[in-house]
């Protein structure tokens, strides 16, 4: 079945960089485009932004410019989110999220999701 | 970017009320609706893309209806399980920006 799975939880530094992974299977993963999106503790869902796993084009959210990358790596069906010069702020779940099947290219697929603490 | 806005921002309902969260994006965005179930310690899931078509397996009791700028969410006899926060989602341009969520939350 499809399936998007996450690597696992990371606690980080005030300043410091965090990578996480999200590895497709199930599916035709250059096909489809994988989204970022976040998820504060009690707070709402926010859009990051996204990575055209094909081309490794990429549109991040203004909000993140300069401070996230993200990447892919074809050959085993990753990718990955780069979010550097963190603050409490970014303490969040981490969810990559594709549109398969859904209208309107919404996400209709979900990994776990990766819990980042930020935290000196 | 485009901004969602919902209302109410929280519920106390019974179960079997009627339910309707509102949606309003600050320009139009056609149809570009989604409707999300989010869960404490789970994936968001998708209930309703493109304003009204419901995902496989989700219950009928769930609806969805508008277009242009105001979008409705509707629970027709809401269940023990359908307690939990939703948002709205424009896809029509990115930021791809969610509304702040609506709680149902039991009295």
């Amino acid at each position: 079945q499809v399936q998007l799975v996450h690597s696992g939880a990371e606690v980080k530094k005030p300043g410091a960089s965090v990578k996480v992974s999200c590895k497709g299977s199930g599916y035709t993963f250059s096909a489809h485009y994988m989204n970022w999106v976040r998820q504060a503790p009690g707070q709402g869902l926010e859009w990051m932004g996204w990575i055209n796993p094909s081309s490794g084009d990429t549109l991040y959210a203004q909000k993140f410019h300069g401070r996230v990358t993200m990447t892919r790596e074809t050959s085993i069906s990753t990718v990955y989110m780069e979010l550097s010069s963190l603050s409490s702020d970014d303490t969040a779940v981490y969810y990559c999220a594709l549109s398969l099947r859904a209208a309107a290219d919404a996400f209709d697929i979900w990994g776990q999701g990766t819990m980042v603490t930020v935290s000196s | 970017d485009i901004q969602m806005t919902q209302f109410p921002s929280s519920l106390s309902p019974s179960v079997g009320d009627r339910v309707n969260i509102t949606c309003r994006a600050s320009q139009t965005i056609y149809i570009y609706l989604n409707w999300y179930q989010g869960k404490p310690g789970k994936a968001p899931k998708l209930l309703i893309s493109a304003a009204s078509r419901l995902q496989n397996g989700v219950p009928s009791r769930f609806s969805g209806s508008g277009s242009g700028t105001d979008f409705t969410l509707s629970i027709s006899s809401l269940q023990p399980e359908d307690f939990a926060t939703f948002y709205c989602q424009q896809s029509y341009s990115p930021p791809y920006t969610f509304g702040q969520g609506t709680k149902l939350e039991m009295k």
